[in-house]
């Protein structure tokens, strides 16, 4: 069952372009929402997280929103750059962390 | 600061072989420790979980298994390797299960 979707599945961006990952949850219960940034042949690497608290959370180029009510939260990756090419997976956690299916992004230069 | 360990970094192996993959974590004591399984372009699968020594809880059954003779150190076994179990295994740590994941960088094998 999956808990936890994510859309697109890939996307081209082009060099100094926004790049947006979408992620929607069903369980309510979620309380935690990381997003992980996995290179080729590499683990995922824990990149920027938020709590329902808050709607928006920003590191750098990278920003979360995140809208409870409607249950979904997506990254933006403002002037993306080439090396932001990677499989991108957002997750939601309570008692264990569920994975999005991940988005594979290509940045164009 | 804390840091996990995978090995090997690649694996090939022919059908019916024995596997044993070793995951080790080091600057934490009593971590939540799982393994995952990545199939090519694809999603993380959770496979095994464990809260404590000899503590492992299964996601899914399997032609795998899992151990934990030691508090940081976690390791993915299979008595006679398939065609199927081919893919990319990932070992991860958190502190506790409502906290984030930190993955190993992996062991792509191979099944031939």
């Amino acid at each position: 069952q999956q808990q936890v979707k994510q859309s697109p599945q890939s996307l081209i961006v082009q060099k100094g372009g926004i790049s947006i990952i979408n992620c929607a949850y069903e369980n309510t219960a979620f309380d935690y929402f990381p997003w992980y940034q996995q290179f080729p042949g590499k683990g995922p690497a824990l990149l920027i997280a938020i709590r329902p608290d808050v709607s928006e959370k920003k590191e750098g180029r990278f920003t979360i929103s995140f809208n409870k009510s409607a249950k979904q939260f997506s990254l933006h990756i403002m002037d993306s750059q080439p090396g932001d090419s990677a499989t991108y997976f957002c997750a939601a956690v309570v008692d264990d962390m569920r994975f999005g299916a991940g988005t594979r992004l290509t940045v164009k230069p | 600061s804390q840091t996990i360990h995978q090995w090997p970094a690649t694996l090939v192996q022919p059908v019916g072989s024995p596997l044993s993959l070793e995951c080790t974590v080091e600057g934490t004591s009593n971590p939540n420790l799982y393994w995952y399984r990545q199939a090519a372009g694809r999603g993380l699968q959770l496979l095994f979980y464990s809260v404590g020594i000899g503590q492992i809880s299964s996601e899914v059954p399997q032609n795998l298994s899992a151990s934990r003779p030691q508090d940081r150190q976690f390791i993915l076994s299979s008595k006679k390797l398939l065609l199927s179990d081919s893919g990319f295994y990932l070992c991860a740590w958190s502190k506790k299960s409502n906290q984030p994941q930190h993955f190993g960088d992996g062991t792509r094998l191979s099944i031939l």
